[in-house]
């Protein structure tokens, strides 16, 4: 299976800034997807990462707080913009091929922290 | 809407005990079937899947789980678990057609030595 490489690992960063996120994958992957892991909560969905086009956002997540980029099938970043602390959580990235029936791959996350 | 249940947020068990985690979803068609999971520090890792045949299903690591599809259930089960099976788990579901995991909220298991 795809081997995840994302950075950072855990940042603290202050309200109002913007914080960029990298994930690498070690193959081509048809499938990224992005994940929030809040305390306490389950992982839920932000948004898919397709290539040379724009991510597909699902319910409650916008492209403006939450920009994705998808250069190639091997690289993609989620930015999380104008930080509060309610963005405090962990961050996943995810690969893995269409419709997910052998599972998918999910990087070792980003915790952040906003302070 | 769609949902994952999983209801004991959290067990501790002694070593050797048996274990069974429950997994109930909220969705009339078919489904594919997964436990993940993330031992501390380290990333989600599949444990097992489901998605047709026999509805008992074997893991890695001696687990594995029974997909009773009458009960909308999918529960984890391991005979005699280790100190190394502290871990968080998560059941989640993929309705046939979609891409998508709809994730429960985990169970955090704690072995006793």
């Amino acid at each position: 299976s795809a081997v995840i490489s994302q950075k950072p690992s855990r940042d603290i960063c202050q309200r109002g800034t913007s914080l960029t996120i990298q994930c690498q994958v070690d193959s081509q992957v048809t499938m990224m997807f992005w994940y929030r892991q809040q305390p306490g909560q389950s992982l839920t969905l932000i948004a898919t990462a397709n290539q040379g086009s724009e991510a597909t956002y699902e319910s409650g997540f916008v492209i403006d707080k939450f920009p994705i980029s998808r250069p190639n099938l091997t690289f993609s970043t989620l930015t999380v913009s104008n930080m509060s602390p309610e963005d405090s959580s962990i961050y996943l990235c995810s690969v893995g091929e269409l419709a997910g029936i052998d599972g998918y791959t999910f990087g070792s996350g980003t915790r952040l922290t906003v302070v | 809407a769609q949902s994952v249940s999983q209801h004991n947020h959290h067990v501790i068990l002694s070593e050797a005990a048996s274990l069974e985690l429950g997994c109930n979803y909220s969705y009339g068609g078919t489904v594919n079937l997964f436990w993940y999971v993330q031992y501390p520090g380290q990333h989600l890792q599949l444990l097992l899947k489901y998605f047709s045949g026999d509805p008992l299903v074997k893991g890695i690591k001696g687990f594995e789980a029974e997909f009773i599809k009458s009960k909308f259930s999918f529960n984890l089960r391991k005979p005699s678990v280790q100190w190394s099976d502290t871990a968080e788990y998560f059941c989640a579901v993929i309705p046939l057609g979609t891409y998508k995991y709809i994730f429960g909220t985990g169970t955090r298991l704690k072995v006793l030595a």
